[in-house]
């Protein structure tokens, strides 16, 4: 196990409403980020956050948003979501200046 | 150029085989190549990883050879076994910059009993 963990572990919503993905970062790590991955294919990355501040970004829309919180747990908010946004959204930690990233077990967003 | 290319989509190794899945990048800026292994309902776990100043790594069964001429990197793995049977996706990174990992489509590799 990496120690990142994630909530929930799966959850159905509708298009249009919102939904708030949790991540647990591994201990010592600062800097966590978050990547979706479609069926069939490889992860996609979202955004990267670093002591609280979002400090890159994937090609995705304002509507992907985030969080980091003092002790480097994170959240990914999705708004107005759309039925594309069905896929398993990882987060994945790591020490700042180290390459090595450990993920998390995922949250499965299924969109109806 | 932030793509990174993965063959072949799938691949069916004998038990004791040698499994080879190739990858190619465009961005000369990447300096981290590491393979991650996923299995169904899992996040991606990291399997080996490189970096352009050596041209082969080797971590048990798991082989990476590294060309930075030809910008194309690939994982071997040695004898295989059943319980290798899992998606592998190469990645590339140029962190530090906050462009984070760009990941090859994946290759799903079954090894047969």
């Amino acid at each position: 196990e990496t120690g990142v963990t994630q909530s929930p572990t799966h959850l159905i919503k509708t298009r249009g409403q919102q939904v708030t993905l949790r991540c647990s970062s591994q201990s010592g790590h600062n800097t966590v980020s978050w990547y979706q991955q479609a069926l069939g294919q490889g992860p996609q990355f979202i955004f990267q956050y670093y002591r609280e501040e979002e400090n890159g970004r994937g090609n995705f829309p304002p509507r992907f948003s985030g969080l980091q919180f003092p002790n480097y747990s994170s959240e990914l908010n999705v708004n107005a979501l759309e039925l594309d946004d069905s896929a398993l959204y990882l987060c994945a930690s790591r020490r700042d200046r180290e390459d090595t990233q450990y993920f998390g077990p995922g949250t499965r967003l299924t969109v109806l | 150029q932030q793509q990174v290319k993965q063959s072949p989509q799938s691949l069916i190794v004998q038990k004791g085989g040698i499994s080879i899945i190739n990858c190619a990048y465009e961005n000369t800026a990447f300096d981290y190549f590491p393979w991650y292994q996923q299995f169904p309902g899992k996040g991606p776990a990291l399997l080996i990883a490189i970096r352009p100043d050596v041209s082969e790594k080797k971590e048990g069964r798991f082989t990476i050879s590294f060309n930075k001429s030809a910008k194309q990197f690939s994982l071997h793995i040695m004898d295989s076994q059943p319980g290798d049977s899992a998606t592998y996706f190469c990645a590339a990174s140029r962190d530090n910059y906050g462009q984070n990992f760009v990941f090859g489509p994946g290759t799903r590799l079954s090894v047969l009993p």
